[in-house]
């Protein structure tokens, strides 16, 4: 049964730092990853998704890559602004086209002017 | 340009009360999800669909039923709420292929007293 990890559950930094959060997952057969941006009392923004034959993708700070042989991905954010302040989530889609998507629990971030 | 509309925003049930929440889209997409987001838990999956007239169970389908009569709605049924089905509910929806991710609607706060 695929399990999905984020580490660290909650990161407080200054405005400004480059930081990164973290997701492992244990079946290495995934179709695809997708980082969502969940704010309080809100939906799920998908940010990025990274195919399985993929290692990375970018959109604008963000950076998101992929290494499934060790079930790890990462999702790197420059120049953090308060703005950016929410709950991420990483999600991998199992194999097969029917595969569902499975949740880690998130990395609340917070980021302090 | 709607995505996943999802109805009510919130709701509050009494025990033992019925309710359907109703799940659109108009992307298209084959497959369609429930989820409930819980503290502590994550999003855990309650029943999906690979398409029109198709359901299966996820994670956690007791005390729910859902029926897929068109491709466009996916609803959810709660035939005899409990107090444990307090929760936030989100809809998402998906095609075939590594290169497509999940859309999701912006959730229904469900309290059940």
């Amino acid at each position: 049964k695929q399990e999905v990890t984020q580490i660290p559950a909650a990161l407080s930094v200054p405005e400004g730092e480059n930081l990164v959060l973290n997701c492992s997952f244990t079946d290495s057969a995934i179709y695809n990853l997708q980082w969502f941006r969940q704010d309080p009392g809100k939906g799920l923004t998908s940010l990025l998704l990274i195919q399985s034959s993929q290692r990375e993708q970018t959109s604008g700070r963000l950076n998101a890559s992929l290494d499934k042989s060790s079930g790890r991905s990462t999702l790197y954010i420059a120049a953090s602004q308060p703005g950016d302040s929410a709950t991420y989530l990483c999600a991998v889609r199992g194999r097969g086209s029917q595969g569902n998507l499975i949740f880690g629990k998130g990395t609340k971030l917070s980021v302090k002017p | 340009n709607a995505g996943v509309t999802q109805t009510p925003k919130f709701r509050v049930l009494k025990t033992g009360q019925s309710m359907t929440l109703l799940c659109a889209q108009d992307m298209n997409h084959e497959y369609m999800y429930w989820y409930r987001q819980d503290p502590g838990m994550g999003l855990r999956l309650i029943h999906y669909s690979v398409g029109e007239g198709t359901t299966a169970k996820g994670e956690v389908p007791d005390g729910y039923n859902v029926s897929r009569l068109k491709k466009q709605n996916f609803l959810l049924g709660l035939e005899s709420a409990a107090p444990s089905q307090t929760s936030v509910y989100f809809c998402a929806s998906t095609v075939t292929g590594r290169a497509f991710g999940y859309t999701f609607g912006s959730g229904t706060r469900l309290t059940v007293v």
